[in-house]
């Protein structure tokens, strides 16, 4: 079955730093990677739309300065959540769409960020 | 815009018994729809999917789901539960973008 991995599952810093969360389909090309966020207890928001070649599309409310989205090749997309505060702590997840026809998403195992 | 809609935040039952866990979604047009299981801190597992066809879908872990357009809901179930389906329960709909719109969902605790 198709495969997205992320990098890393787990990751703490420190508020004003940056940090850049890999997102990577492992046996299958994606042309349009989705990346949600999740707070506890809550539902998957969807934060872009990735597509590669081109700018990523976000949704309202979310700062494109601040989560910049890369999607540079079939299989990568990265998000770098720049200028850490607390309040970006939170569960992040991707997901990838397959080139072709088929409106299923395959999901990343998740990248837990917390900012201190 | 589509709106997915979960109605039960927190569900008990008891190992051996039957589930429904109840979705209901607003779309225009004819929905894709999914069930996602996610266990804590964890990503997102696939139960089902529903495109076209036959309304009743079978999917994993002998999960499955009946979808009523009449009803515009896709109710998740399943005869018998086991203590390891504990978890979160995610229906979802494909939204403009080709993204998902998720439900609030639904968190399924099991007594034994």
């Amino acid at each position: 079955g198709a495969v997205v991995s992320q990098h890393p599952s787990r990751v703490i810093c420190k508020s004003g730093t940056s940090v850049k969360i890999e997102c990577r389909s492992l046996d299958f090309q994606a042309t349009t990677m989705f990346w949600y966020r999740q707070f506890p207890k809550q539902s998957l928001m969807l934060m872009a739309t990735s597509n590669e070649g081109s700018k990523a599309t976000y949704e309202q409310g979310v700062e494109k300065d601040k989560f910049l989205i890369n999607h540079a090749s079939l299989t990568l997309s990265t998000l770098t959540v720049t200028s850490a505060h607390p309040e970006d702590s939170s569960f992040y997840i991707c997901s990838a769409r397959d080139s072709g026809i088929s409106f299923e998403q395959y999901f990343g195992p998740g990248t837990r960020l917390t900012v201190t | 815009a589509q709106s997915v809609t979960q109605p039960d935040i927190h569900i008990t039952v008891s190992e051996g018994a039957s589930l429904e866990l109840r979705c209901n979604y607003s779309y225009g047009a004819t929905p894709y729809l999914f069930w996602y299981v996610q266990s804590p801190g964890q990503g997102l597992q696939l139960l089902l999917k529903y495109f076209s066809g036959d309304t009743l879908v079978q999917g994993i872990k002998g999960f499955e789901a009946e979808f009523k357009r009449s009803q515009s809901s896709f109710n998740l179930r399943k005869p018998s539960v086991h203590w390891s389906d504990a978890a979160e329960y995610f229906c979802a709909v494909v939204s403009g973008r080709r993204a998902l719109t998720f439900g609030s969902g639904t968190r399924l605790q099991v007594q034994p």
